[in-house]
């Protein structure tokens, strides 16, 4: 299984501030990257698919980047409602595997 | 809008079989540019990829190997929902399981952009 390593497993920030997650695949899956946005009790969200598109509907001040194995997350102007877990997920090989999270404070 | 709304018991017994449904409203589970997923989550193993099934002119389904000798995804194309079924659970499948749309097909690729509640299934005598 292509493993994926998150960095950090948590962070705190302010309002406004630019943050910025990183996810590491254990080898090459291209641009077949996305991050999903997970708050408490509720089911995770789509923010990013194909390593940089940002999903319908998702705010602009989230974008994705990278490509063969090292990617990132970054969220500009942080918002209080920014507050939640961030996972990354493969989809190049089965089985798809997703990161063990970041948790994000605002 | 597309919505997904699982369903199925909360309390499995050990070695028994765990069922659940995916009732799908908004769009078609014999969609040729939708995958139908089953994805859990627990604080041990994290968000754990299952499997899925999808129609491309015949039915397809794809499991995670860990699973696969004791994993069924189908579809139910006369109620628009797909189901899981999990033989011989253990307490280590004690999970909030989630039903997940994946846009994809020869038009693109979208993500798994829809997801459904979680529904939590616990394993316990």
């Amino acid at each position: 299984d292509i493993q994926m390593t998150q960095s950090p497993s948590s962070l705190s920030a302010s309002v406004g501030d630019k943050v910025t997650v990183t996810c590491r695949a254990s080898q090459d899956i291209s641009h077949y990257l996305a991050w999903f946005q997970q708050k408490p009790g509720e089911a995770p969200k789509s923010l990013v698919y194909a390593a940089s598109t940002l999903q319908s509907g998702a705010p602009s001040r989230f974008s994705g980047g990278g490509s063969g194995t090292d990617f990132t997350l970054t969220i500009t102007n942080l918002q209080p409602e920014d507050s939640a877990t961030y996972y990354c997920q493969q989809y190049t090989r089965y089985p798809y595997t997703f990161g063990q999270g970041t948790k994000l404070e605002i | 809008q597309v919505q997904l709304q699982p369903s199925g018991p909360g309390l499995v017994r050990p070695s028994q079989a765990l069922s659940l449904t995916c009732a799908i409203s908004g769009d078609s589970v014999s969609s040729d540019s939708a995958a139908w997923n089953w994805i859990r989550q627990s604080p041990s193993r994290g968000l754990e990829w299952l499997g899925r099934t999808f129609y491309r002119s015949k039915w397809f389904s794809d499991y995670a190997p860990s699973l696969k000798s004791r994993i069924t995804i189908n579809p139910d194309t006369s109620k628009n929902q797909f189901s899981l079924h999990l033989n011989s659970v253990t307490p280590d499948d004690t999970a909030v399981y989630y039903c997940v749309r994946e846009g994809t097909g020869s038009k693109g690729y979208y993500g798994m952009d829809v997801w459904g509640q979680g529904t939590t299934v616990t394993v316990s005598s």
